[in-house]
């Protein structure tokens, strides 16, 4: 089954404590996303990657950091959490390309991640 | 930067009526592509819709139609025959072909289908 895996769920933590949510595809896309929801402001992109150690900022990158060792997966650092990065997060994946009425442009999500930072 | 505006926060709809969200959108660009995504309580987010900027005919899934106004920057999303289950948050999305990575979206509504 194609899917966008995201781990954990569900994460509670304090101020300062290292976390990594993980994201991994299976469906062989080049293209991967990080984006945070908060409520009023919908999603905004955070990082996104074209391909294998190609990343690049989004719109919010400030406290985090992620890498893209390999293809399938692409995990999102926060290196020292605050308070303010208490959100939804959503990983997103798809193939590059404009063609025409093809699936290229279609983004599939993981099912998002909870955080709450004390 | 491009952006993509929702201005009703939250709507209502009678359950088999119709309903239209609104969504405008800022860019200079000729060539793009525009989403609708659902967001039920489940939190997934569920791909409804999706247009090119370069066709002009508006795009249709089953009971979800879009209206594509390209010189008015506009793409509403009307929902015919409303069921229980389209109650959701909706976002209207954009994606910027020229930097083709990256994706804008509005804040959303919310869409209540009552019994």
């Amino acid at each position: 089954e194609a899917q966008v895996t995201q781990n954990p769920r569900y994460l509670i933590t304090v101020t300062g404590k290292k976390l990594t949510v993980t994201c991994s595809q299976n469906m062989n896309h080049e293209y991967m996303s990080w984006y945070r929801q908060d409520p009023g402001l919908g999603l905004r992109q955070i990082y996104y990657s074209m391909n294998v150690e190609v990343t690049d900022k989004g719109d919010v990158p400030e406290g985090y950091k992620v890498s893209r060792k390999e293809k399938r997966n692409f995990p999102l650092i926060l290196e020292s959490p605050s308070p303010n990065q208490t959100s939804l997060y959503f990983c997103a994946s798809s193939f590059l390309g404009q063609g025409a009425g093809n699936v290229k442009n279609i983004q599939y999500f993981g099912a998002g991640t909870r955080l709450s930072v004390l | 930067a491009q952006t993509v505006t929702q201005s009703q926060p939250e709507m209502s709809v009678q359950e088999a009526e119709t309903v239209t969200l609104s969504c405008t959108y800022d860019t200079s660009e000729s060539n793009y592509y525009l989403f609708w995504y659902k967001q039920p309580p489940s939190r997934q987010m569920i791909l409804v819709i999706r247009q090119e900027a370069y066709k002009q005919q508006n795009a249709t899934e089953n009971r979800f139609s879009v209206n594509f106004q390209k010189a008015a920057k506009s793409f509403s999303l009307k929902i015919s025959d409303s069921q229980l289950g389209d109650t959701a948050m909706y976002f209207c999305a954009f994606r910027d072909i020229y930097n083709f990575n990256k994706y804008y979206f509005g804040s959303g509504t919310k869409l209540n289908v009552k019994p």
